[in-house]
C-alpha cells in the first residue's frame, strides 16, 4: 500500500492559487517527499521533492511540515493545463523496490 | 526528440504468449526503471536498473524479466502471458542516486 494520503479529487478556478495536501505520518528520516503528476494518457511528470525544507522550483512549491508528517503542494497560479492526477509519494534513495504512486489526487480547473 | 519512448504504444495478445515491450531514452541516464499501472490506478514499481545493479521489487512474478542491451536501453520481457497482466507500463529513467525519474508515455497491454 501507498504510505502517502491525498484526496481524492480537488478542485479550483483558473488563475488562482491551488494547495494540494498529502499526509504521510509514517515518513522514516531518510524517505524524500516527491510530487509527480500525471495528464490523461501521458506518463507520469516529475514536479518537486524535497527532505526537510521548503522547496520552489519554475512550476510549484514544497511546503514541508516541521514533523514532516505532511506537506503541501502549492500551484501558484493554476492553469487549464495543470488539470491532472497529481501523486505524492515518499521515496528511499537505494530503496526503489518499494516505490508507490497512490491514488492521488485529481485536480480540476474550472475555466 | 522524445527523451523516453515505448513501443509498442498498445499491445493485445493472447494469454499463453510471450512478449516484450522495449524502452529507450537519450538523456544519458543510466538508471531504468519499470512501472505497472493496474486498472485502481496504482502505478507501482516492478524494477530498477543500472550498470551495477537490478533492483526487483518481491512482488513482481519471474514470468517478468528486464533487458538491458546497453545503457540507453531497457527492455521488459513477459512469459506466459496472464489476464493479469493487464495493465499500462511505464518506463522511466534518471540518473543514478537522483529522485527525478522522467517517465515514458506508457504501454497499454491487454491480454485476452
Amino acid at each position: 500500500d501507498a504510505k502517502t494520503t491525498q484526496p481524492n479529487s480537488m478542485e479550483s478556478n483558473e488563475e488562482e492559487p491551488v494547495h494540494l495536501p498529502c499526509n504521510h505520518s509514517t515518513i522514516s528520516g531518510t524517505d524524500y517527499i516527491h510530487w509527480y503528476r500525471q495528464l490523461p494518457s501521458q506518463g507520469p511528470e516529475y514536479v518537486i521533492h524535497g527532505l526537510t525544507s521548503n522547496v520552489n522550483n519554475r512550476m510549484a512549491s514544497l511546503a514541508i511540515a516541521e514533523d514532516r508528517k505532511s506537506s503541501t503542494l502549492i500551484l501558484h497560479r493554476a492553469t487549464l493545463r495543470d488539470a491532472a492526477v497529481y501523486y505524492c509519494i515518499l521515496m528511499t534513495m537505494n530503496r526503489d523496490d518499494k516505490i508507490i504512486f497512490g491514488k492521488g489526487t485529481r485536480l480540476h480547473i474550472l475555466p | 526528440d522524445t527523451a523516453v519512448s515505448q513501443t509498442p504504444k498498445y499491445l493485445v495478445t493472447q494469454m499463453g504468449n510471450d512478449k516484450s515491450i522495449k524502452c529507450e531514452q537519450n538523456l544519458g541516464h543510466d538508471t531504468m526503471y519499470w512501472y505497472k499501472q493496474d486498472s485502481k490506478k496504482f502505478l507501482k514499481i516492478m524494477f530498477s536498473y543500472n550498470n551495477k545493479e537490478l533492483i526487483i521489487n518481491e512482488t513482481v512474478p519471474n514470468r517478468f524479466s528486464p533487458k538491458s542491451p546497453d545503457k540507453a536501453h531497457l527492455n521488459l520481457h513477459i512469459n506466459s502471458l496472464e489476464l493479469g497482466d493487464s495493465a499500462v507500463y511505464f518506463c522511466a529513467s534518471s540518473r543514478y542516486g537522483y529522485n527525478e525519474q522522467f517517465f515514458g508515455p506508457g504501454t497499454r497491454l491487454t491480454v485476452l
